[in-house]
């Protein structure tokens, strides 16, 4: 099985603050990983795929780089909408999903 | 828009079945995959398996034993079967589109809670 580890496992940071989180795959996952954002009570949604590729319809401010087995997440400048806990997940071998980021406003 | 809905028992007994449905409105089923994913109360997000329209299906390893998923295309509705379900089994239940051609699973059903419990 592949285990996918995030960090941090909760965030604070300022509106208008660059937010970075990592995903980390226990084996070469490619550029197999997506990104989603889960607001509470909700459902969650996807940002990113293929690593790198920004859903249709996510605003700019969201990014997504790496390859093999790091990658990062980034938030250019934070929003009070982006209060989320934000989960990655591969798709190279079956799915798995990261543990979560909680992210909060500071 | 695809939209996906959940329908089923909201409480089980320890011991019994879980059987979810999703109806999907806005498209048909063909050329994608199906899945349902489940998240524990305050817990993260585990995948639990897919159908294909076809009728192939794919499970997580951990899950293998207890789990079928299965797709009718004439009522535009895929299933979840869950054997011998206890506690842990509580959870919320998404039905959810997974999208081969670039991996993203979306969009997402609201969820529908699940408790295991007698």
């Amino acid at each position: 099985d592949i285990q996918m580890t995030q960090s941090p496992s909760s965030l604070s940071a300022s509106v208008g603050d660059r937010v970075t989180i990592t995903c980390q795959a226990s084996q070469d996952i490619g550029n197999y990983l997506s990104w989603y954002q889960q607001k509470p009570g909700k459902a969650p949604k996807l940002l990113i795929y293929d690593a790198s590729n920004l859903q249709t319809g996510v605003p700019p401010r969201f990014s997504g780089t790496g390859s093999g087995t790091g990658f990062t997440f980034t938030i250019s400048s934070l929003q009070p909408e982006d209060i989320a806990t934000y989960y990655c997940q591969q798709y190279d071998n079956l799915h798995t999903f990261g543990q979560g980021t909680k992210l909060e406003i500071k | 828009q695809v939209q996906l809905q959940e329908s089923g028992p909201r409480l089980v007994k320890p011991s019994e079945t879980l059987s979810l449905t999703c109806t999907v409105s806005g498209d048909s089923l063909s050329s994608y995959y199906w899945s349902w994913i489940r998240q524990p109360p305050g817990k993260g997000l585990e995948w639990i398996g897919y159908v294909y329209y076809s009728g192939s299906t794919n499970y997580n390893p951990s899950l293998r034993s207890r789990v079928t998923i299965s797709i009718d295309t004439s009522k535009n509705q895929f299933s979840l079967i869950l054997n011998s379900v206890t506690a842990a089994d509580t959870a919320m239940y998404y039905c959810v589109r997974y999208n081969w051609h670039y991996g993203g699973f979306d969009p997402w059903g609201q969820g529908t809670l699940v408790t295991i419990s007698s």
